[in-house]
């Protein structure tokens, strides 16, 4: 079945370290994000790639950094620069953006906990 | 600045009753809008869309009203059941293909 996995579901960080988000699409769509869910907040989109080695800064992009060095992958890394890191990351790709609609599925998410 | 809100953080109706949900926005360069479902600790998943040019599209029980004038979109979920209970998130996009999403309606339907 086609889809987007994300890697892992939980996870605890301790205060200083960096981790490592994994975002794995079987789609061949040529897009992918991140976005982050906050309490009452809605989605927020960190970073986004519209093709193989190139991606481009969302609305809160600070503290976050990413790659994309396959079309069907795109990692995210929570540095110890992010402020706030604890909330729910969701992953997302879409076939283009552009034509119509940028329908966007969503992986299944990934709850990051700073302890 | 948020440029799509959803005043409303919930609401509760009577399965096979109309449950409502709005969607306001301020961006008038948007011209797409969509609506999405989201269960506790799942992935958000695409529900139904409208073109900026079109005021309703109908898919099954799920249609979406948009009234371009008063910035305002609406999901019309008719009957409701109780499996539609999750959070509903309403998006939009420009030109730059960015989905931008509400803070999201719990909807919670009852026996």
């Amino acid at each position: 079945d086609g889809g987007i996995t994300q890697s892992p579901k939980y996870l605890f960080r301790k205060e200083g370290q960096n981790v490592t988000l994994s975002c794995e699409q079987n789609l061949n769509h040529d897009a992918m994000y991140w976005y982050r869910q906050d309490p009452g907040q809605g989605l927020r989109l960190i970073y986004y790639s519209q093709i193989v080695n190139d991606f481009q800064k969302g609305d809160i992009a600070e503290g976050y950094s990413v790659s994309r060095e396959k079309k069907e992958s795109f990692p995210l890394t929570v540095t110890s620069a992010q402020k706030n890191p604890t909330a729910f990351y969701l992953c997302a790709s879409s076939i283009t953006m552009g034509g119509g609609a940028n329908v966007l599925t969503f992986g299944a998410g990934s709850r990051l906990t700073v302890l | 600045d948020q440029q799509v809100k959803q005043n409303s953080p919930s609401l509760s109706v009577q399965e096979g009753r109309i449950s409502i949900l709005n969607c306001d926005y301020t961006n008038s360069m948007f011209d797409y809008f969509l609506w999405y479902k989201k269960y506790p600790a799942e992935g958000p998943t695409f529900l139904i869309s409208i073109s900026s040019i079109k005021d309703k599209n109908e898919d099954g029980r799920f249609t979406v009203f948009l009234n371009k004038s008063a910035k305002h979109l609406s999901l019309h979920i008719v009957p409701s059941q109780p499996g539609d209970s999750a959070v509903y998130f309403c998006a939009a996009s420009d030109s730059s293909y960015k989905l931008i999403f509400g803070s999201g309606t719990r909807l919670l339907v009852r026996p």
